[in-house]
């Protein structure tokens, strides 16, 4: 079982709307949350990163939210482009010795007119 | 340099030969991790390097995989005897390696395997 679960694996919604991607973890110990936007063809770009104080982060339309209790967090993008289409990718650190980066799989989000 | 450079962008190859894949980490980056992403899946993890020890080579699907690094800058990801699974694009990403710090990946390399 991935320590790193994202849901929706696939998303469309109208150039407009808004959408909320959901990533869930059980890495343990955390040290940070990030989430990536990936286009295709391209390497990830970071969108926000939170630590285990933050519960929430924005990035303009971007806005990350996070439960370090129940190791849980969102992104949700607002008034959706068409530029936003591409994979979302939830990041978790691993807080112990080796201090790992563990990878979700993704959300492949198509925006479409 | 400005970011994460790998090379070739492309490769083709025929299945059995050997492939070497390049990463140049952007300047004083400690850590390098490299992955693998095969058509409409997730980013799978390879090897992770802090300098130039590899604390977690777990991700390598197989003995035909491995990688080095010299100099704690460059790192190369050599794959013998290519298979057609094989087939994906190899990413690279370099960061500072502490706690809070970033990490920024290449555009990668996108290996076909015929």
């Amino acid at each position: 079982k991935n320590q790193v679960e994202q849901s929706p694996q696939s998303l469309i919604i109208l150039e407009g709307k808004n959408c909320t991607l959901q990533c869930n973890y059980t890495v343990s110990p955390f040290s940070n949350l990030r989430w990536y936007k990936q286009d295709t063809g391209r390497g990830p770009v970071s969108l926000t990163i939170m630590t285990f104080s933050e519960n929430t982060k924005s990035n303009g339309r971007y806005t990350a939210t996070l439960d370090a209790d129940t190791k849980q967090s969102s992104l949700h993008i607002t008034a959706s482009q068409l530029s936003d289409s591409a994979s979302y990718i939830c990041v978790v650190r691993d807080g112990g010795a080796t201090n790992k980066l563990i990878f979700g799989t993704g959300t492949l989000l198509a925006v479409q007119p | 340099g400005a970011g994460v450079s790998q090379s070739p962008s492309n490769k083709v190859t025929e299945k059995g030969k050997d492939v070497e894949l390049r990463c140049d980490p952007i300047s004083g980056h400690t850590a390098l991790y490299w992955y693998r992403q095969s058509l409409g899946q997730g980013l799978e993890f390879l090897i992770y390097f802090q300098g130039n020890s590899a604390p977690d080579k777990s991700g390598l699907p197989s003995d035909r995989f491995s990688a080095e690094r010299t100099g704690g800058s460059v790192s190369t990801l050599t794959i013998q005897r290519t298979q057609q699974e094989d087939s994906a694009v190899y990413l690279c990403a370099s960061g500072q390696g502490n706690l809070f710090g970033g990490y920024t990946f290449g555009s990668g390399t996108r290996l076909t395997v015929v």
